[in-house]
């Protein structure tokens, strides 16, 4: 099955500053790769999201890019926020309804600093 | 409306109980989903409804139940759990059974004494 990997864990940035979390996954057969938010004793919510044909994609202060070759995806955060304060999740999956559903990575901590 | 309900947002239960968790959406979405999401882990997928009918189990032990009364409702049945099934348990929808796209309720937060 697919197996994601998350990095970093935690990720502590200036307000202002830019924030990058980076995903890798395993199964090439994987064409769908959406990212969610959680925050403290909050819903995970949908920020984004890529699919396999395109390489970036962009809303406002959030893209994400694309790397089928290598398998990795990642998440820009641009002039950071307090409530872009969270734990952030990317995911892989097969658009078409895979066995397995989405695969979620372990997440991703991110604080950001007044 | 573009919300997934789930009640109740609390839930304590003892190890001989029976209960269930509900989940409703109204934005006609033809596929709903179980996830159970640990402390400071992802969520897991427990169960897939497909146009009513289930289309993943994944290996869910027996105790967890679960039932899609019409297109809106979603059901989780619980019976006999162990300590450590307790965690928050989320349902999702969406569109198709696609998995794209998920809306996410808010959760019940089940803990089993």
């Amino acid at each position: 099955g697919e197996n994601v990997e998350q990095h970093p864990s935690t990720l502590s940035v200036q307000e202002g500053d830019s924030a990058v979390i980076k995903c890798t996954y395993s199964d090439s057969a994987s064409n769908y790769f959406p990212w969610y938010k959680q925050e403290l004793g909050k819903r995970p919510q949908l920020i984004i999201d890529i699919r396999s044909n395109v390489g970036e994609k962009k809303d406002q202060r959030i893209a994400v890019t694309l790397n089928k070759t290598a398998k990795h995806f990642s998440l820009h955060i641009t002039e950071t926020q307090p409530e872009d304060s969270a734990v952030y999740f990317c995911a892989a999956g097969n658009s078409g309804g895979g066995a397995d559903g989405l695969t979620f990575g372990k997440g991703t901590h991110l604080i950001i600093q007044p | 409306d573009t919300e997934v309900t789930q009640t109740p947002k609390h839930l304590v239960m003892g190890m001989t109980n029976k209960k269930s968790l509900k989940c409703e959406q109204h934005m006609g979405h033809r596929a709903m989903y179980w996830y159970k999401q640990k402390a400071k882990k992802p969520p897991e997928l427990m169960f897939v409804y497909s146009y009513e009918k289930l289309s993943i189990n994944e290996s869910v032990p027996s105790r967890f139940s679960p039932e899609c009364p019409n297109s809106s409702l979603l059901n989780l049945h619980l019976h006999a759990l162990q300590p450590e099934d307790s965690a928050l348990y989320l349902c999702a929808s969406s569109q198709e059974r696609t998995d794209e796209k998920l809306f996410f309720g808010s959760g019940t937060q089940l803990s089993v004494l």
